[in-house]
């Protein structure tokens, strides 16, 4: 069982905008920055984005990230099919002294 | 170009140990500014936080598998290691070594490519 809630699974069309949440409580994403990781089919996760809404060199601006409270999401606007993959978020637990990931959402472009 | 890279056997026998390396390029260990981390991907997809190692050495385990850890670096060779004993067929997973910034414990900036390990008789 994942510290951080996430739906299973999520789609889109191409040039949508899809958005996945990821749930969590206060000794994680409600104190703590949040990260997302994207895993494409058979390789290692990649950071997305990093403290809540920063992208790493690279990534393109359609990924963004937000936070409220005990929740965060992940939008990706100009859905591609090279978007497919499976998203994870994840957060720094102040209780458990490291970091915690979500379930995963797996992200299919129709 | 940072790059890291897991070696190890794939297969391990019920109740032995579990002993994997990964070998870091692109950067020096000894220089500090990093921690050195492990993380496995179950089968189901569900990622875990092992540990990790710092230059000097200090390190941090999971709770929950505090009593089966250990981790080592070898600054000379650039290479940290994981030794996780006891091991079940629950153990069965993809092993990942990655880093942080110190100054972002939770920022997993580059990951290896990942082995699988099994465990089976």
């Amino acid at each position: 069982q994942s510290v951080l809630t996430q739906p299973p699974s999520a789609s889109g069309t191409p040039g949508q905008r899809v958005t996945i949440s990821c749930s969590g409580s206060g000794s994680n994403i409600g104190g703590n920055t949040v990260n997302w990781y994207q895993q494409l089919p058979g390789t290692a996760p990649k950071l997305l984005i990093y403290s809540v809404n920063q992208r790493p060199s690279g990534v393109p601006d359609r990924f963004s990230g937000s936070k409220s409270g005990t929740s965060a999401s992940l939008a990706i606007s100009g859905l591609q099919s090279e978007d497919e993959a499976d998203y994870y978020c994840a957060s720094w637990d102040d209780r458990l002294h490291h970091n915690v990931f979500g379930g995963g959402t797996k992200l299919t472009v129709l | 170009q940072v790059q890291l890279q897991e070696s190890g056997p794939g297969l391990v026998k019920p109740s032995q140990t579990l002993s994997l390396t990964c070998t870091v390029s692109g950067v020096s260990m000894s220089s500090g500014g990093y921690y050195w981390n492990w993380i496995r991907q179950f089968p189901g997809k569900g990622l875990e936080w092992i540990g990790y190692i710092y230059y000097s050495g200090a390190t941090y385990y999971n709770p929950s598998l505090k009593s089966r850890v250990a981790m080592s670096l070898d600054t000379s060779e650039n290479q940290f290691s994981l030794n996780l004993g006891s091991v079940t067929a629950a153990d069965t997973a993809v092993y990942y070594c990655a880093r942080n910034p110190d100054t972002a414990m939770d920022e997993l900036d580059f990951w290896g490519q990942g082995t699988l390990v099994t465990v089976s008789s």
